[in-house]
């Protein structure tokens, strides 16, 4: 079974700022999907940003970005330029390929808050 | 607009009274999936739908049914709720249930549903 590991519970990071979170899984498979989700205090799940395991090119969507090493299986996620509408509860998940059940294994999350 | 819509968005209810919750995408979706969110835990898969009249339990699924009998529509079962099912609860569709690469595999997720039962 897949375990995905968030260690840090909260972090605090200044407008402007840039700000890291970590995220390890634990995994026999060779072709994954991995994905960082944001969820607002609306509670709405919003996706940020996806990585397929094949692709040795980590993901960027604008200010974020992630770092994929694939051989420690670790994908942490970097916020750059932090808005303060980037304060969000944010999620790391992993799903196996082929989707044999389609199931997103998600971390406990990491509470990220942006300060002015 | 293409969404996946629950109702309700919030409800409180004592033990023993069944309720549904109900889910709906306006996407054609084939994969539909329930989950749970609690605190420390992130979310966990309950049950899930490769398609219709298809449905297989996901890692906590005690205590919940299912069914799909349209593809739109993934309704969550509790027969007899009990307090420690309180919890918020998501659904979500993705266009696809098979294997290909490619977006078909993103999940989109409804709003949540606020379960508290006493």
């Amino acid at each position: 079974a897949q375990t995905v590991t968030q260690s840090q519970p909260e972090m605090s990071v200044q407008e402007a700022e840039t700000v890291t979170l970590s995220c390890t899984y634990d995994t026999s498979e060779n072709n994954y999907y991995l994905f960082w989700y944001k969820q607002p205090p609306s509670r709405q799940m919003i996706l940020v940003i996806r990585q397929e395991a094949y692709k040795q090119q980590n993901a960027t969507e604008n200010r974020f970005s992630v770092n994929f090493q694939k051989a420690a299986k670790s994908f942490s996620l970097k916020i750059s330029d932090s808005q303060l509408g980037d304060t969000a509860m944010y999620f790391c998940a992993f799903m196996k390929h082929p989707r044999s059940e389609g199931k997103l294994q998600f971390g406990a999350g990491t509470q990220v808050v942006v300060t002015p | 607009e293409a969404q996946v819509t629950q109702n309700p968005r919030y409800l409180i209810t004592v033990t023993g009274k069944k309720l549904t919750v109900t889910c709906s995408q306006n996407m054609n979706h084939e994969y539909m999936s329930w989950y749970r969110q609690d605190p420390g835990l992130g979310l966990r898969q309950i049950y899930y739908s490769m398609n219709v009249e298809v449905t297989d339990k996901g890692d906590v699924p005690e205590g919940y049914k299912v069914s799909r009998k349209e593809k739109r529509n993934f309704p969550l079962i509790l027969e007899s709720p009990s307090p420690n099912q309180t919890s918020l609860y998501f659904c979500a569709s993705s266009l696809s249930a098979g294997g290909a690469y490619g977006l078909s595999y993103e999940q989109y997720f409804g709003p949540g549903t606020r379960l508290t039962v006493t």
